[in-house]
């Protein structure tokens, strides 16, 4: 069974310093995996998907993730955080043969203070 | 990229009453489903929305609680019955692009159970 643990249920960063999302997963097969970002009131937006193409991915906004297998990790970084970046951001892993079924993280909060 | 309407976007609701939410695609997308996103929660898969066929739901997740019609590709209600306030929640569609095989969400149906 797939499971996907975020490590930080908040983080607070100061507004260009970098931002680390910290993701570890579990899964019986190759994984998809994703980060999606919430903006309070607003619907989930996806910020990058790994389908096993190369490892290290880019998203919008100057996001990134690198799936590491040997560390079943898959942790989301940005090099400057800017004060639009504040929002709730999941984790979220899928098996390969059933894309739509997801399984969410708990979510990190990004604070991002001026 | 496919655009997600969910109807009503928010609504406050009686113990004991039934609501229907309605999802609409913009385009034609492979698979539908349903997933719940309670206060302070990540979100959990309710169901898959099958055309034409019954929906299948997930571990606790049951049919008379949450009956979920698709009559056609583009198109899937979810109704709440005999709503109590532990189903204050919000209810999100999403949808699986048919080329993309990226899955998109609509901005939510916040309930609110009185």
């Amino acid at each position: 069974a797939q499971s996907v643990t975020q490590l930080d249920s908040h983080v607070s960063v100061s507004e260009g310093t970098p931002v680390l999302l910290r993701c570890n997963y579990s899964s019986s097969y190759s994984p998809s995996l994703f980060w999606y970002v919430q903006h309070p009131n607003k619907g989930l937006q996806l910020l990058l998907k790994y389908t096993s193409a190369a490892t290290l991915v880019k998203g919008i906004n100057g996001f990134e993730a690198e799936f590491k297998k040997s560390e079943t990790s898959f942790h989301l970084t940005k090099p400057s955080a800017h004060m639009s970046d504040a929002a709730e951001y999941f984790c979220v892993v899928s098996e390969r043969s059933n894309t739509g079924k997801l399984i969410f993280g708990q979510g990190t909060t990004l604070q991002v203070k001026p | 990229s496919a655009v997600i309407s969910q109807k009503p976007s928010r609504d406050i609701c009686q113990r004991g009453t039934s609501l229907t939410i309605q999802c609409q695609v913009d385009s034609q997308v492979t698979m539908m489903f349903w997933y719940r996103q309670q206060p302070g929660q990540s979100l959990t898969l309710i169901a898959t929305a099958n055309q034409g066929s019954e929906a299948t739901y997930e571990s606790g997740f049951v049919i008379d609680k949450f009956p979920i019609s698709r009559p056609n590709l583009t198109f899937s209600t979810l109704t709440v019955s005999n709503m109590s306030p532990e189903d204050s929640s919000i209810y999100l569609c999403s949808a699986e692009g048919l080329n993309t095989g990226e899955l998109f969400f609509g901005e939510g149906s916040r309930l609110t159970v009185l």
